[in-house]
């Protein structure tokens, strides 16, 4: 059965400019949640979406959103990026709460 | 507030030891709780999890312990190898697969 797929795997983009990173989860996953990790702040949640609904919301800006699609796909959107936003983020899926997340590879995203 | 803490940034031992890595938790109400490895320019593994109607719970050379009065919670790696050299995190599951992880421990493995 093949793992949580992240793409891209690296990304580069400047100040101001909005991002989109997608995650297909493990195939009959239907939770998929995303983690922004750093060194400074380790890693901390961002939000969890089950059945294209979003259950639950961490502590950041507005400007970044996801959502997830009908095949439980997922995307995260940053928009006007800053320097801090740099980052490797990652998502998680799982068949149901309560129950192991599995972590895809992550995509690291620098802002210069 | 909910936070995770772990009380050594860094472990080392020598390979064929017992390893333990210890971890504190604030949130009294979580019921499940969820150890990681993560590997250099990795995402973090499941190694083992535990419900909070437990106290231990055994894996492959691995054993987490979890003591409720105290929110505490240990992962015990065996004759640990230097393939098990990594960054350890534990993690609570708040709810709805909110999950709050401590700050990490390095492991270190020498030969």
């Amino acid at each position: 059965k093949a793992g949580v797929t992240q793409t891209p795997r690296y990304l580069i983009k400047t100040r101001g400019q909005q991002v989109t990173l997608s995650c297909s989860p493990i195939s009959g996953h239907r939770s998929v949640s995303w983690y922004q990790q750093t060194p400074g702040q380790g890693l901390q949640f961002l939000f969890e979406y089950f059945s294209e609904t979003q259950r639950n919301k961490g502590n950041f800006p507005g400007r970044f959103s996801g959502r997830q699609f009908s095949n439980s796909r997922s995307e995260m959107n940053v928009s006007t990026l800053e320097l801090g936003d740099s980052a490797l983020y990652l998502c998680a899926s799982s068949n149901r709460s309560g129950t192991e997340a599995f972590f895809g590879q992550g995509t690291r995203l620098t802002v210069v | 507030g909910e936070s995770v803490g772990l009380h050594l940034p860094t472990l080392s031992v020598q390979e064929g030891d017992n390893s333990i890595i210890n971890c504190a938790y604030s949130n009294s109400a979580s019921d499940y709780f969820i150890w990681y490895k993560q590997e250099s320019g990795k995402g973090p593994q499941f190694i083992i999890d535990i419900r909070s109607n437990m106290d231990k719970r055994q894996g492959q050379r691995v054993t987490v312990l979890l003591n409720k009065t105290v929110k505490h919670l240990s992962l015990q790696i065996a004759a640990t190898q230097p393939g098990d050299s990594a960054v350890y995190f534990c993690a609570e599951n708040t709810g709805f697969q909110k999950l709050v992880f401590g700050t990490g421990t390095r492991l270190l493995v020498s030969p």
